[in-house]
């Protein structure tokens, strides 16, 4: 069973348009959480991260993702997107210091 | 540069062959993965390295085999027990919690 799920598979929505992306883990205890971006024919690439301190981090490109800890999840927002934000959403989590684990992944397709 | 090397790029290999997936990095980095990407399943972790000599099971071990023998190095091999073997296989490696990645391995299993 997958560790950490992401709740959409494909996302479709219009320029200018908020964006909300779902992921919840199974893990118990400390965990340490991940988004990445993989846009097309590109590599993965760090949007945010949190390890500890305000569950509301701030990443690159406008987005940010909330810790809510009873509830498992760390979501992905951001309010307006671009024509540039099409491309996969991974989220990621790590139960330890070392062991990373990966959703299933997001694809966002932004309509101009 | 500083960075993760994956070679080779592409290989193709005839179906009960074992094939070894080169990585190497220069970065100093403690921790390395390997990671299979397949369409619609995301990044599925196979092996990790938290140091030299030392190396864990992900979630999808089975049919795959690595060894942690320098700092800079985490060879994979996906034996003829890996019943899907044809797959994208990324490695990477971490000091602070940010994965860096290779530009991966397409295998394909003919």
């Amino acid at each position: 069973a997958q560790s950490v799920s992401q709740h959409n598979h494909h996302v479709i929505l219009s320029e200018a348009a908020s964006l909300e992306l779902g992921c919840n883990y199974s893990y118990g205890g400390t965990v340490n959480l991940f988004w990445y971006v993989q846009y097309p024919g590109q590599h993965l690439q760090l949007l945010l991260k949190y390890f500890s301190g305000d569950p509301l981090v701030k990443g690159i490109k406008g987005f940010e993702a909330e810790f809510i800890k009873s509830k498992f999840s760390f979501n992905l927002r951001k309010p307006s997107v671009q024509w540039s934000d099409t491309a996969e959403y991974f989220c990621a989590v790590s139960p330890n210091d070392y062991k990373l684990s990966f959703g299933a992944g997001t694809t966002v397709t932004v309509r101009a | 540069d500083g960075g993760i090397t994956q070679s080779p790029k592409y290989l193709f290999r005839k179906e009960g062959q074992n094939v070894t997936l080169s990585c190497e990095q220069n970065l100093n980095h403690d921790a390395m993965y390997w990671y299979r990407q397949d369409p619609g399943q995301g990044l599925r972790l196979i092996y990790y390295s938290q140091i030299v000599n030392d190396f864990q099971k992900g979630d999808i071990a089975e049919g795959y085999s690595v060894s942690r023998e320098k700092k800079e190095s985490f060879p994979l091999t996906v034996t003829s027990a890996q019943k899907n073997p044809t797959a994208f296989y990324l490695c990477a490696s971490t000091y602070t919690g940010e994965l860096f990645f290779g530009e991966g391995s397409r295998l394909t299993v003919l």
